[in-house]
C-alpha cells in the first residue's frame, strides 16, 4: 500500500472549515484514499472514502487532485469535539484488508 | 451505522495472569477481524488479521503464542494475552469488516495495564 504524509499538527477556530492535507504521491490506480480520526482513548472512527471523484457525507467532504497524488478531507464548520488526530490511509479493497497507520495528523479546533 | 463493541474497557491485573478481551460486531457480521496496539502518543500498530473458522494471521514481530486469537463466529473474536507482564501493558483495539469494499469499523479499545 502506498504511503501517505499529514502535518502533524493544526489548530482550527471553532466554526470555521477545517482543511486537512494528505500527500500520497505513489498511490496507485487502483487504492482508495481513507480518512479516519481518533478521539483521545477512543477507538478510530471512519468518516469517508474516495478513489477518484470527491465525496461528500454527512461528517465531511474529501477532495481528490486529479492526478490522485494528494487529497484534502473538508470539516466543513469545525467545532470543539472534532479535536482528534486524523489519519489518511491507502489501501486496495480485495487485494488486503489491512489498514496501516501513519502518524497523522492532529487537529486542534479552538473556541 | 456499524457498531463494533470491544469488552472489557479496562482492566488491571497482575503479572503473570491471562486476559482476554472480546470484540464483537452488533449489528453486522464480520468476514475479517483485525487486532491493533496502540502505545502512549503512537499511532496503532496492527497485530493480526483474523477471520472466522481460520488461523490468525499475525504481524511480523507478533508473538502468536503470546497473544492468541480466536474467532469462533462471524460476530465474535477474542484476544487473549497470556501470562501478561508490565511490558504488554497498552491499548488494545479491535476492529471488524462487514465486506472488502466496506471500512473497517472499530471498537472503543482496551486499556490494559500489568502491576
Amino acid at each position: 500500500d502506498a504511503k501517505t504524509t499529514q502535518p502533524t499538527s493544526m489548530d482550527c477556530a471553532e466554526g470555521r472549515a477545517a482543511n486537512l492535507p494528505c500527500n500520497h504521491s505513489t498511490i496507485s490506480g487502483n487504492e482508495y484514499v481513507y480518512w479516519y480520526r481518533q478521539i483521545h482513548s477512543q477507538g478510530p472512527q471512519y468518516i469517508i472514502h474516495g478513489l477518484k471523484n470527491n465525496e461528500t457525507n454527512e461528517m465531511a467532504s474529501l477532495i481528490i487532485t486529479e492526478d490522485r497524488k494528494s487529497s484534502t478531507l473538508i470539516l466543513p464548520h469545525a467545532t470543539l469535539r472534532d479535536t482528534a488526530v486524523y489519519y489518511c490511509i491507502v489501501r486496495v479493497p480485495y487485494n488486503t484488508d489491512k489498514l496501516i497507520f501513519g502518524t497523522g495528523t492532529r487537529l486542534q479546533v479552538f473556541p | 451505522g456499524a457498531v463494533v463493541s470491544q469488552h472489557p474497557s479496562r482492566v488491571i491485573c497482575k503479572s503473570g495472569t491471562s486476559v482476554k478481551i472480546e470484540c464483537r460486531s452488533l449489528d453486522f457480521q464480520a468476514t475479517t477481524m483485525f487486532w491493533y496496539r496502540q502505545f502512549p502518543k503512537q499511532s496503532l500498530m496492527l497485530m493480526a488479521t483474523s477471520n472466522e473458522g481460520s488461523k490468525a494471521t499475525y504481524e511480523q514481530g507478533v508473538e502468536k503464542d503470546k497473544f492468541l486469537i480466536n474467532h469462533a463466529s462471524l460476530t465474535l473474536s477474542t484476544l487473549t494475552v497470556t501470562s501478561a507482564h508490565p511490558e504488554d501493558s497498552s491499548f488494545y483495539i479491535c476492529s471488524a469488516l462487514r465486506g472488502r469494499d466496506q471500512p473497517q469499523h472499530f471498537g472503543d479499545g482496551t486499556r490494559l495495564s500489568i502491576l
